[in-house]
């Protein structure tokens, strides 16, 4: 079974370009989360969805930073326009999250997206 | 907020050598999960605890919950190289409907 896929693998662009990320969460999951990591700042969670919805986009730095998830196979994280300080590494993450049930909120991360913006 | 605390934040010992990381927070968690980093990858996950006081073995690395469930400890015995990495835990409770809050992680560097 294939993991958590993430493209592009590497990116990078000039500030003020528009990026895409793009994300497909293991077949089954109901949820699926963005997150950023940086060496100052460890790992963020950005926004998290269930069954398509997002729940909680607290995390979002600003306007500039947008999250859509169309369907239960395919979910996109959009910076427009891009700028320097936005360079991590961004990993999508997915779950099966079941109401009531006795396990943890395993997440199962994809092998990220490492963004420069210049 | 939920905030987890994890010491040392970067330990570098030699091969064969024992060693214990801990993750603590003011907060109760309904589970508490360990992952572990490599370098230009995502994490990946070693365990979850969801019993206070559990403890669960991973050939060389016990991992215990807390009897409070506020924190957690990761031991390993005889480390090798393949161990270095990023050690993260991820404390997940249930009003925060699937959400996990991560700690800052500890850097585990194993010297051959």
């Amino acid at each position: 079974d294939a993991g958590v896929i993430q493209s592009p693998r590497h990116e990078v662009t000039e500030m003020g370009q528009e990026v895409t990320l793009r994300c497909k969460p293991i077949s089954g999951h109901n949820s699926l989360f963005w997150y950023r990591q940086t060496m100052m700042r460890g790992l963020e969670l950005l926004i998290y969805f269930n069954n398509n919805v997002p729940i909680d986009d607290s995390g979002m730095p600003e306007d500039r930073f947008s999250a859509k998830m169309p369907n239960a196979s395919f979910s996109t994280l959009k910076i427009q326009p891009s700028e320097p300080r936005d360079s991590a590494v961004y990993f999508c993450a997915s779950s099966l999250i079941i109401r009531g049930g006795s396990g943890g909120n395993e997440q199962f991360f994809g092998p990220g997206t490492r963004l420069t913006v210049l | 907020t939920q905030l987890l605390e994890q010491s040392p934040q970067f330990l570098s010992i030699q091969e064969g050598e024992n060693l214990t990381v801990y993750c603590n927070s003011s907060s109760v968690f309904s589970s508490l999960q360990w992952y572990r980093q490599e370098p230009g990858e995502g994490p990946v996950l070693l365990v979850t605890v969801v019993t206070g006081g559990e403890v669960k073995k991973l050939k060389r690395l016990t991992f215990q919950f807390g009897d409070a469930r506020k924190d957690s400890s990761l031991h390993i015995t005889a480390a090798q190289t393949g161990d270095t990495g990023l050690y993260l835990c991820a404390g997940a409770s249930n009003t925060n409907a699937g959400k996990s809050t991560f700690g800052d992680g500890t850097t585990l560097t194993v010297k051959p």
